[in-house]
């Protein structure tokens, strides 16, 4: 049974760079799926961040692309995000996904992390 | 991107009653790539129902989805206590991915 575990710092602040990661268990990052980021502000809704293939194949939510960065690291079996220039609007749970290639659902998820932006 | 609205914003029921969730799309959808998901506070979502009526792994057949055009639904024929959650749909069907604003689903 796959197994996704965010960490990070818990706190960032404001105008800096948001860095998590994404462990993967009972589950190669180089199987045939797409490794997703997605965001929870408090009491609000989920948003999709973004999706990464184990070669570096890369796809962001227009809304956030130009300040995300996603990538693998295979010898950890592991996947991280960057988000940059943050403001208190970057405050949320944000979870770690698996989804099948095409069009698919995220059927495993990590259990997520809260990330404040404060100073 | 597909925008999609649940309704209500909360559902107030009893246990053994009936629930029914609606998600409805803004704009026409090619096809039947929705899913709906259950959260618990605290917890992550867990996948309950992909292409508008499929239940995902192991989920019990008191959950089940329909589509009729752009209106999405997922009913919970009979709540059992553990089933009172936030419960959001998605589409993935297009990039990017997007989710409703989720429905609340408390004891009356």
């Amino acid at each position: 049974q796959v197994q996704l575990q965010e960490s990070g710092p818990g706190v960032v602040r404001p105008s800096g760079t948001l860095s998590l990661t994404c462990g993967v268990s009972g589950d190669s990052i180089s199987s045939n799926n797409w490794w997703n980021w997605v965001r929870q502000p408090p009491g609000k809704g989920l948003e999709w961040i973004g999706e990464i293939y184990h070669t570096e194949s890369t796809n962001y939510n227009p809304s956030l692309k130009s300040r995300v960065t996603m990538s693998v690291d295979k010898s950890k079996n592991q996947f991280s995000l960057k988000l940059t220039s943050v403001t208190a609007a970057d405050t949320a749970v944000y979870y770690c996904a698996r989804a099948a290639p095409g069009s698919s659902p995220f059927d495993s998820w990590g259990q997520g992390i809260l990330v404040t932006v404060s100073s | 991107e597909i925008v999609l609205t649940q309704s209500p914003g909360t559902l107030s029921l009893s246990p053994g009653e009936r629930a029914t969730l609606s998600c409805r799309a803004r704009q026409s959808v090619r096809s039947s790539f929705l899913a709906w998901y259950q959260q618990k506070p605290g917890q992550a979502p867990r996948l309950l129902i992909y292409g508008a009526s499929s239940r995902a792994t192991g989920i019990p057949d008191r959950f089940s989805g329909s589509r009729s055009g752009t209106d999405f639904t997922l009913t919970i024929s009979r709540l059992e206590p553990e089933d009172f959650a936030v419960y959001h749909c998605q589409y993935y069907g297009s990039s990017p991915p997007t989710f409703g604003q989720g429905t609340k689903v408390e004891i009356k």
